[in-house]
């Protein structure tokens, strides 16, 4: 079974300032994909970045990065010059490829609140 | 383009009862996901459909039933209503294997009571 774990159920930064928000997950497989995404009081979730698994670069979106490390399991979220629009859930995710659903299995999320 | 759009936004209803609640997929993709979101959790897949067939299940009841119609717009039923099923339920769509993500509605927040 998949696992994603989010250990911190909350975070701020000021803004402008930088913040890394932390995933781990646990998978026996080796091809799969893993995505970040964020959700505001609107509550639909935003697709922020997505990794696929077989890829070694970081994948990067603009103010977004993440840090790969496959060996780790270890997939985490930074975000450069936070932005009071950054205020959101965050959530890591983590997705098999089979026949048949590929869906996601979601982390518990990271609250993260920008400060003015 | 048009997103994903779910009715209704919010729903109240008594234990026991039946809830239909509906989704419409983003124009171009073929398939549909549900998720169950409780509250301070992370959102748990319910099903999926990929052109009208159910093609993955996660663990739920059979009491939770969906269809896909042609248009690729699609439903969620829940019989016998119990007061866990309190959650905001999420609609996503795809398009094929949603490698490239899927895209998500706002919800629709159903309480139990």
């Amino acid at each position: 079974a998949q696992t994603v774990t989010q250990s911190q159920p909350e975070m701020s930064v000021q803004e402008a300032e930088t913040v890394t928000l932390s995933c781990t997950y646990d998978t026996s497989e080796n091809n799969y994909y893993l995505f970040w995404y964020k959700q505001p009081p609107s509550r639909q979730m935003i697709l922020v970045i997505r990794q696929e698994a077989y890829k070694q670069q970081n994948a990067t979106e603009n103010r977004f990065s993440v840090n790969f490390q496959k060996a780790a399991k270890s997939f985490s979220l930074k975000i450069s010059d936070s932005q009071l629009g950054d205020t959101a859930m965050y959530f890591c995710a983590f997705m098999k490829l089979v026949t048949g659903a590929n869906n996601l299995f979601f982390g518990t999320g990271t609250r993260l609140t920008v400060i003015p | 383009e048009t997103g994903v759009t779910q009715s209704p936004t919010h729903l109240i209803k008594t234990r026991g009862q039946q809830v239909t609640l509906r989704c419409s997929s983003q124009s171009g993709h073929n398939t549909v996901s549900w998720y169950q979101q409780a509250l301070g959790q992370g959102p748990q897949f319910i099903f999926q459909y990929y052109r009208e067939e159910e093609n993955g299940r996660g663990n739920f009841p059979p009491r939770f039933s969906g269809l896909q119609f042609p248009n690729y717009s699609s439903e969620l039923n829940v019989n016998a209503l119990e007061l866990d099923d309190s959650a905001l339920y999420l609609c996503a769509s795809s398009s094929g294997q949603g490698i490239s993500g899927y895209t998500f509605g706002s919800g629709t927040r159903l309480t139990v009571v």
